[in-house]
């Protein structure tokens, strides 16, 4: 069993929609959590870090992570054309500085 | 600045070749890393530096070695490598853990090997 799982999608969705992605993971020593948008042939970028329990907001996107379940969502709003890309989920322990990545969901966002 | 610089962006070599990818920050991060990533699946974690010290090797064939020569630079050496090799190589940085919680890891855009 993988430490981090992570639907490989893909997901298609028409522009202006909601996207909905998530990770589960098995081992709660788990405490950082990141999301990173790659497009293809493109290193990832950052979109969302997290350490706690909650919602975090910033502009379109949503980072919800729930330490009891084990699982984490990120959500897209008012999703655009752009937003097409492989999204992946990281994640690191208290100690170690080594970020476990889920598979990664591709998704599509049809005009 | 948020960026991680890699250099060359696109390298072909064949399996006798040595070449270096080079990779450099200015965020005073203090921790450094190299991944591999092939088509359509997540980075694999290669190597990760920490105070210009290795501190994690993920059992890396010995082809590949990895340099720190001081906190904004991190290097991988190439030598003799294979054909299954060919992939993208990133660099990442990040605070050292012992900054605590407030940290995370940027990339940069990669070097696309190919080896011939």
């Amino acid at each position: 069993q993988k430490e981090v799982e992570q639907d490989p999608g893909p997901l298609s969705v028409p522009e202006g929609a909601i996207v909905s992605l998530n990770c589960t993971y098995s081992n709660s020593a788990f405490q950082y959590f990141m999301w990173y948008r790659q497009y293809s042939r493109k290193g990832p970028e950052l979109l969302m870090y997290t350490y706690s329990s909650g919602n975090k907001e910033d502009g379109r996107f949503t980072a919800q992570v729930d330490k009891s379940s084990k699982y984490i969502s990120l959500f897209i709003r008012d999703s655009q054309p752009s937003d097409s890309a492989t999204y992946l989920c990281a994640m690191e322990k208290a100690a170690g500085n080594k970020l476990t990545f889920g598979g990664g969901t591709r998704v599509l966002v049809k005009p | 600045d948020t960026e991680v610089t890699q250099t060359p962006k696109h390298l072909v070599m064949g399996m006798t070749n040595k070449k270096s990818l080079k990779c450099e920050q200015h965020m005073g991060h203090r921790a450094m890393y190299w991944y591999k990533q092939k088509a359509k699946k997540p980075p694999e974690l290669m190597f990760v530096y920490s105070y210009e010290k290795l501190s994690i090797n993920e059992s890396v064939p010995s082809r590949f070695s990895p340099e720190c020569p001081n906190s904004s630079l991190l290097n991988l050496h190439l030598h003799a490598l294979q054909p299954e090799d060919s992939a993208l190589y990133l660099c990442a940085s990040n605070y050292a853990r012992d900054r605590g919680p407030n940290t995370e890891a940027f990339f940069g855009q990669g070097t696309r090997l190919t080896v011939v």
